[in-house]
């Protein structure tokens, strides 16, 4: 079973629209990582978050850690095809411990 | 330019051979990775190394095997005990604990 529950498992919206990605652990996160992948290819490194309550934007994409450190969030505004792709969340579930975990992925289309 | 290189892109094999993946970096990271995607699925963690001469067992491990007798490299053996190899194989590298993974291109493998 994933450490790491995504939802939703797909997203088809419009362009134009906003939308927002989860990421659900049952441990507390010692460094929370988005990643984004197209079809093929390798993952495209997006933000870290490691504070409870920190929230990072970079464009139009916006990423924040809850104040338990259990859930984070990926919204993406007004949505573009090049936002397109899979969406992974990534964590280093227990202190000290460098085997990086994976959800099982967001895979996002935009509808021109 | 620094990064991580994984090679080949594609890979084909017969059944009852092993085969083995790249993987490269001309970061500095001490840690590395080794994950397996399958289609629909997340990434899942086969072996990593905290430094050199060193590595540990992923979730599934079995069938794979590996060396790091070099900072830089990181290669993955797939033997003929894993009974179902055909996946995307992404390598992985990380400067330290809490700091993002940096990931290669993949390697496409396919037992024909």
């Amino acid at each position: 079973s994933q450490e790491l529950e995504q939802s939703p498992q797909s997203l088809i919206v419009q362009e134009g629209k906003n939308l927002t990605i989860n990421c659900t652990s049952s441990k507390t996160l010692y460094g929370l990582y988005w990643y984004k992948q197209k079809y093929g290819e390798g993952l495209i490194f997006l933000m870290m978050l490691q504070k409870g309550g920190e929230e990072k934007s970079h464009e139009k994409i916006t990423a924040k850690l809850d104040e338990k450190k259990q859930q984070s969030s990926l919204h993406i505004t007004a949505s573009q095809p090049s936002h397109a792709g899979i969406y992974l969340c990534g964590a280093g579930l227990l202190y000290n411990n460098n085997d990086m975990r994976f959800g099982a992925g967001t895979r996002l289309t935009v509808k021109p | 330019d620094g990064g991580i290189t994984q090679s080949p892109k594609y890979l084909f094999r017969k059944e009852g051979q092993n085969v083995t993946l790249s993987c490269e970096q001309n970061l500095n990271h001490d840690a590395m990775y080794w994950y397996r995607q399958d289609p629909g699925q997340g990434l899942r963690l086969i072996y990593y190394s905290q430094i050199v001469n060193d590595f540990q067992k992923g979730d599934i491990a079995e069938g794979y095997s590996v060396s790091r007798e070099k900072k830089e490299s990181f290669p993955l053996t797939v033997t003929s005990a894993q009974k179902n190899p055909t996946a995307f194989y992404l390598c992985a590298s990380s400067m330290s604990l809490n700091t993002e993974a940096f990931f290669g291109q993949g390697t496409r493998l396919t037992v024909v």
